[in-house]
């Protein structure tokens, strides 16, 4: 068990909808990381979260937003959704937002879009 | 981030030690190198990480070599719980993303 939650575990929905993703990080962790895997795509960095700011950007579509509150929690927004979109995305934490701190990982959300 | 080159998979007999190999010939100076695995879709999970000198932990143990342009994971005595994809990240600063690669598929066979 890393300490990163993840909710929900599993996600069906159509496409057109909009699904929220929510992660908790490690009790102590300021930083939170997005990632999405997909068969084809592997795993990617989406988007990343210090302490309440956005910190770096990655492969995150212009429909997909994110979020990081003041108690630390984190959500994607994943809006329009397309078929495409299907995959699993993971939730990672770390105690800083730079230098060599390891990330830990959530369970994943799988999502489906049908 | 430096590129890296695994292998796309390997086999290991339970309880022999594994010998991952990762190549990045680009790393520069202050790139530290990170190994993951990914076990089954589950989240991808922390083993070790090093700069400069050889690391050992309780998972596994990482072998750099002296000009840096190459690594080895060492899982002492692998059980059929470390077959996983092992990825091997260059990484200026594990603070902000990590580039995952293809990884190497490791089954540990009984």
């Amino acid at each position: 068990d890393s300490g990163v939650t993840q909710t929900p575990k599993h996600l069906i929905t159509a496409t057109g909808q909009r699904v929220t993703l929510r992660c908790s990080p490690r009790s102590g962790d300021l930083s939170v990381y997005w990632y999405q895997q997909s068969l084809d795509q592997g795993l990617q960095f989406l988007i990343q979260y210090y302490n309440g700011e956005e910190r770096a950007k990655g492969n995150i579509l212009e429909r997909f937003s994110a979020q990081q509150f003041p108690d630390l929690h984190s959500e994607l927004n994943l809006s329009s959704l397309e078929l495409g979109d299907s995959a699993l995305y993971f939730c990672a934490s770390s105690a800083r937002d730079r230098g060599p701190y390891e990330q830990y990982f959530g369970p994943g959300t799988r999502l489906t879009v049908t | 981030d430096a590129k890296t080159t695994q292998p796309p998979s390997m086999d290991c007999a339970e309880g022999r030690a594994a010998n991952l190999p990762c190549n990045h010939s680009t790393i520069s100076g202050n790139e530290y190198v990170y190994w993951y695995r990914q076990i089954h879709s589950q989240g991808p999970q922390y083993i070790i990480h090093g700069l400069k000198n050889n690391e050992t932990n309780e998972m596994a143990s990482l072998i750099i070599t002296e000009d840096r342009k190459s690594s080895t994971l060492i899982l002492p005595h692998a059980t059929l719980r470390d077959t996983a994809v092992y990825y091997c990240i260059v990484n200026f600063d594990s603070g902000s993303r990590l580039t995952f690669g293809e990884g190497t598929q490791l089954t540990v066979n009984p």
